[in-house]
Order: structure tokens, then sequence, then C-alpha cells
């Protein structure tokens, strides 16, 4: 089956700093999601981007289907973007397989 | 919104009893699926749920059972909890366009 990886497991900054999540994954896909779970627990969708680039304010995300990976950029980070990213990829609508995750803990 | 209700939102039990955990969705979406989420393993699907009394296997669905009587409501069942099945259980739904929403989460503890 489809094998996705995410990296790095563990980002600590500074509040204010940028960063780069990096989903891979092993086959190609129809659909690829980013997912935010905050620390209460609650999963919240970021992105829907099988392919290009999509923004959402300090957000965006960029999906290179022929090369197989897809990056979530995150600008000027503020403690509310503490959490853990998730991806997760569509090979069909029953078989969605999720990534491991990037904990990110910011910093004030 | 996408509407999912999950219900307990926590549950504390003992080994060997039956739990039952309910999702409901609002907007009569066709896919509903059920994860749970451990330290380390990130999101697993259990069961997954394509129409009323449609339903398959995910990659970790021993010691579980689901039913769809209607389209709004997804049950998952425990039929005996055992403490390897303490965790975090996630419904979500296929809201179109292959979009994954997700429930607030429902948390079980077996003793």
């Amino acid at each position: 089956g489809i094998q996705v990886e995410q990296s790095p497991p563990d980002l600590i900054l500074q509040e204010g700093a940028n960063s780069t999540l990096r989903c891979n994954f092993s086959d190609s896909v129809n659909n690829l999601q980013w997912f935010h779970q905050n620390p209460w627990g609650q999963l919240i969708n970021l992105f829907y981007i099988p392919s290009g680039t999509k923004q959402n304010g300090r957000l965006s995300a960029t999906t290179v289907a022929t090369e197989r990976y897809s990056l979530l950029y995150i600008s000027s980070s503020q403690t509310t973007d503490s959490g853990v990213y998730f991806c997760a990829v569509w090979s069909s609508a029953s078989k969605i397989i999720f990534g491991s995750g990037t904990r990110l803990s910011i910093r004030p | 919104d996408a509407g999912i209700t999950q219900s307990p939102r926590h549950k504390v039990t003992e080994t060997g009893t039956p739990v039952t955990l309910r999702c409901h969705q609002t907007e009569n979406h066709r896919y509903m699926y059920w994860y749970r989420q451990d330290p380390g393993h990130g999101l697993r699907l259990i069961h997954y749920s394509y129409g009323v009394k449609d339903t398959d296997k995910g990659e970790v669905s021993d010691g579980y059972s689901v039913s769809r009587s209607k389209t709004e409501d997804f049950l998952l069942t425990l039929e005996s909890a055992t403490s390897s099945q303490t965790s975090v259980y996630f419904c979500a739904i296929n809201g179109g366009a292959n979009v994954l929403t997700f429930g607030a989460g429902s948390r079980l503890t077996v003793l």
C-alpha cells in the first residue's frame, strides 16, 4: 500500500519564524489533505490540495503530484499554530492513509 | 460546517463490557469513517461505510463492529472492551470532492 512520510517529526520555533513541513508519498494519489490537530485534540482541515498551490492567510501548501510530495508553509508563526500537522493521501474514497505527523511547538 | 456529532465524548469502562460510540451527521453524506488515534501510530482506519448497510473493514478492525441503519448515523461497537482499545476515536465524513472532515473525538478508557 501507499506509504506516507512526514518530516520533520518535531519542530520547535520562536514566534515569528517561518517553517516548512514536508509530506512524501510512495504512489500516485487522487487527493491530499493537510490537517492541524490543535492542543485540544480537534482535527481541522487546512487544505485540500491534490496538485498545485493554495494559500490561506499565513499558510500555504504546494503539492507536486508527479514527484510525490507536498509542502506546507507557515509564515510568521504564532503560538496558536502549535499542534500536530498531518497530511493524508487518498488513493480512493475508502483508502485514506495518514502520515505520522509533525509536532510543531511555537515558543513566545 | 459539516455537522458531525460524536457521543459520548468521554467514557470510562471496564474490561469485558460492551461499548458503543455514535457518530451523527446532518448532511446525508455517503461515506463515513471511524479512526482511532494512539501515540506513535497516528490515525488508523477501523471501519468505513459507503451507504446504509454498506460497511467494510479498515486496517485495524479486529475487535470492532459497525452498523449503519440510517444515512446519518454510524455506530462503532466494541463487543467486549479490552485495555488495548483505550484510545481516542474519531468519526469522519467525506463531505464531497474527497474532503475529509472530522468530529470532535471520543476518548475511551478501558480499565
